[in-house]
C-alpha cells in the first residue's frame, strides 16, 4: 500500500522568508504523480504544484517549488518570499492508478 | 459557475441511522472521488469513480456505498450510521484522472458530519 508521510505538524515562519515543507512517500512503483494542495481556513482545496516522477526537472509555480528525490522518495514544498495569505494546511499527495493518497498535513502558519 | 457542489452542509445523525451527501458537479468532469478528514489523519480516500457506472474502493470504504448512475452525481451513502463516521466529508472531481495535466481535483466545500 503506497503511503505518504509528512513529518512536520506545524511550521511557522516570517512573512518574506522562505520555508520548505517536507514529504516523504512509499511506493514500489515507477510511475506515478504527486501532488502538494492547499487548504485555508475557508476549507476549500487548492492544488499548488504538481510533479510526474518520470520527470527529473523539479516543478516550479511561480514562488513554489519543489525538490524532487526519486531515490529517496522525498517531495518537499518550498514557498519562497512567504506572504499572509500562504498560511494554511498543506498536504502532500501521491497519485498511482487514479487513487490520490493524501498525508496528514502539515499547518503552516506566517508571523508578520 | 457552481463547480462541485454538496448538500447538506452539516448533518446530525444518531447511531443506526442511513444518510445519503450528496455531491454533483456541472463541469463535466468524469472523475470524482469522496474524502473524509479528521483532525491528524488528512484526507483519507473513501470511494472514487472514473466515469459513470464505474466506481472502486479507496483506503477507508468500509460502511460506506456509492453509486455513480450519471456523470454530474456520485452519491455516498452511509447505510448505518456509526460514531466513528463522525468526520468532513469532501467530495472531488476532475475533468480527467486527476493526474492528467491541466486536471487538478476541485473540492467541494465540505459536509460536516456528527453521528451520536
Amino acid at each position: 500500500a503506497q503511503t505518504v508521510t509528512q513529518s512536520q505538524p506545524e511550521m511557522s515562519v516570517q512573512e518574506a522568508e522562505t520555508v520548505t515543507l517536507s514529504c516523504t512517500y512509499d511506493t514500489s512503483e515507477s510511475d506515478y504523480y504527486l501532488f502538494w494542495y492547499k487548504q485555508p481556513p475557508s476549507r476549500q482545496m487548492i492544488l499548488v504544484i504538481r510533479q510526474e516522477a518520470y520527470k527529473q526537472q523539479n516543478a516550479t509555480e511561480n514562488r513554489f517549488s519543489v525538490n524532487f528525490q526519486k531515490a529517496a522518495k522525498s517531495f518537499s514544498l518550498k514557498i519562497s518570499d512567504s506572504q499572509l495569505g500562504d498560511a494554511a494546511m498543506y498536504f502532500c499527495a501521491y497519485d498511482r492508478n487514479d487513487k490520490i493518497i493524501f498525508g496528514k498535513g502539515t499547518r503552516l502558519h506566517i508571523l508578520p | 459557475n457552481a463547480g462541485v457542489t454538496q448538500t447538506p452542509k452539516f448533518q446530525v445523525l444518531k447511531t443506526g441511522q442511513s444518510m445519503t451527501l450528496q455531491c454533483a458537479q456541472d463541469m463535466n468532469h468524469e472523475y470524482m472521488s469522496w474524502y473524509r478528514q479528521d483532525p491528524g489523519m488528512g484526507l483519507r480516500l473513501i470511494h472514487y469513480s472514473v466515469g459513470a457506472g464505474i466506481t472502486d474502493q479507496g483506503e477507508v470504504p468500509n460502511g460506506y456505498n456509492v453509486s455513480r448512475s450519471t456523470t454530474e452525481d456520485f452519491p455516498l451513502r452511509l447505510l448505518s450510521a456509526a460514531p466513528s463516521q463522525t468526520s468532513v466529508y469532501f467530495c472531488a472531481s476532475s475533468k480527467e484522472t486527476p493526474s492528467s495535466y491541466n486536471s487538478p481535483l476541485h473540492f467541494g466545500n465540505g459536509t460536516r458530519l456528527t453521528v451520536t
